[in-house]
């Protein structure tokens, strides 16, 4: 059973950068992939990007390239989700959410909410 | 403005069926899979139905999936109280190249 864990609450000034992990248990590191999903304040689901687990490869939605990335340290089994150049719109709480190929996004993270402010 | 279209709202009293819907185009629901999440606000969102009408192991069969063309619709039975959340269907779109989620509908049981 995959259970997926996040890192706290960050908070940020406008222009700097942010990692948030999101460390999985009961992985078999095959077949899977792994997405992340935002939610501004008051406001539906807003896919980010996806990493395939096993081969490490990456797609972005286009409305974030060049401000996001995802990368995996396989020896912790922890995803790292760093989005740069924060902007007061960026203020949402973070999910992971784990896809086995051919299902839906489950389970989910609990969320991180990251505060964007002057 | 979402690519996925639901209503914002929907309602029903205990005991009665509640249908929520999604409709989308050729390039999300009318080539790929439909998913159904539910959010207690403040909480992560679960996954209730996937593939169109498959539910994980602890999902209640009172939920169930169906799509037709570039609609889908999420039916909950029986309504009851701890069914008052939020759900947002998804689904992949490759003409945008991302997943795509419905807007969201809140659902308050009477």
């Amino acid at each position: 059973q995959v259970q997926l864990v996040q890192s706290g609450t960050e908070v940020k000034k406008p222009g700097a950068s942010v990692k948030i992990s999101c460390q999985a248990s009961g992985y078999s590191f095959s077949n899977y992939f792994l997405h992340w999903v935002r939610q501004a304040p008051g406001h539906g689901l807003e896919w980010m990007g996806i990493l395939d687990v096993g081969g490490g490869s990456t797609t972005y939605a286009q409305k974030l390239q060049g401000r996001v990335s995802l990368t995996r340290d396989t020896s912790t089994r922890t995803f790292y989700m760093e989005l740069s150049s924060l902007r007061d719109e960026d203020t949402a709480v973070y999910f992971c959410a784990s896809q086995e190929a051919g299902r839906g996004f489950d389970p989910w993270g609990q969320g991180t909410l990251v505060s964007v402010a002057s | 403005q979402s690519v996925l279209t639901q209503p914002p709202s929907a309602s029903g009293t205990p005991g009665q069926t509640v249908t929520i819907s999604c409709s989308g185009s050729s390039s999300n629901i009318g080539s790929y899979a439909v998913n159904w999440y539910q959010q207690i606000p403040g909480t992560a969102p679960r996954l209730l139905i996937y593939i169109h009408g498959q539910r994980p192991s602890g999902v209640s069969d009172r939920f169930s999936g169906s799509k037709s063309g570039t609609s889908a619709s999420l039916a909950i039975s029986g309504l009851q109280p701890e069914d008052e959340a939020d759900y947002y269907c998804a689904s992949w779109d490759d003409s945008l190249n991302i997943w795509v989620f419905g807007g969201g509908t809140k659902l308050t049981v009477l």
